[in-house]
């Protein structure tokens, strides 16, 4: 098992909807939880971090971290065509290492 | 970018030939990783540091060395190039605990 999951998508939703990216991952020591967007031919940049169970809200976007289940999302509320991006959920502390592991990725488009 | 620099930006080199590429911090930041991105595999880690001369591998380190003589400079060497290798390699800073990871502008790699 991979130790960070992402649906690969693609993801597609119309402006101005709710996105939702999904993110599962396997050491239930992990400490730290981010998520990234990046564009096309880019490096990845951090839009949220999280770091306990719950919600976490940063303008349109929204982190949930549940840590029983094992699984972190992003919201982004009123997608926008400028949203439209791959989104790379990385987890840091499995197996009590410092190692930040990413997930594949899923590709979000925003239909103007 | 977060006080990071890659070097070079772009290479093109030949089957068996070493390669060097360079990631340096201006941040003192401790962690430092080393990342290839592939279509389908997203973000891999290679290597990580964790200080001068202090180092470990990552799910792909096999081809691969690193090197950390100085805080802001981490060197990946591609012993002698493949074109398995072919990729674009991301450096990033930070993202030890809490702390968020930053990424370089990335390099490049053609094997051919």
């Amino acid at each position: 098992q991979k130790e960070v999951e992402q649906n690969s998508g693609p993801l597609s939703v119309p402006e101005g909807a709710i996105a939702s990216l999904n993110c599962t991952y396997s050491d239930r020591g992990s400490q730290s939880f981010f998520w990234y967007r990046q564009y096309s031919g880019k490096s990845p940049e951090l839009i949220m971090s999280i770091y306990s169970n719950g919600d976490k809200e940063d303008g349109r976007f929204t982190a949930q971290l549940n840590k029983a289940s094992q699984y972190v999302s992003l919201l982004i509320r009123d997608s926008q065509p400028s949203d439209s991006a791959t989104y790379l959920c990385a987890v840091n502390g499995q197996g009590g290492s410092e190692k930040l592991v990413f997930g594949k990725g899923t590709k979000l488009t925003v239909n103007p | 970018d977060a006080g990071i620099t890659q070097s070079p930006r772009h290479k093109v080199t030949e089957t068996g030939t070493p390669v060097t590429l360079r990631c340096h911090q201006t941040e003192n930041h401790r962690y430092m990783y080393w990342y290839r991105q592939d279509p389908g595999h997203g973000l891999r880690l290679i290597h990580y540091s964790y200080g001068v001369k202090d180092t470990d591998k990552g799910e792909v380190s096999d081809g691969y060395s690193v090197s950390r003589s100085k805080t802001e400079d981490f060197l990946l060497t591609l012993e002698s190039a493949t074109s398995s290798q072919t990729s674009v390699y991301f450096c990033a800073i930070g993202g030890s605990g809490k702390a968020e990871a930053f990424f370089g502008q990335g390099t490049r790699l053609t094997v051919v």
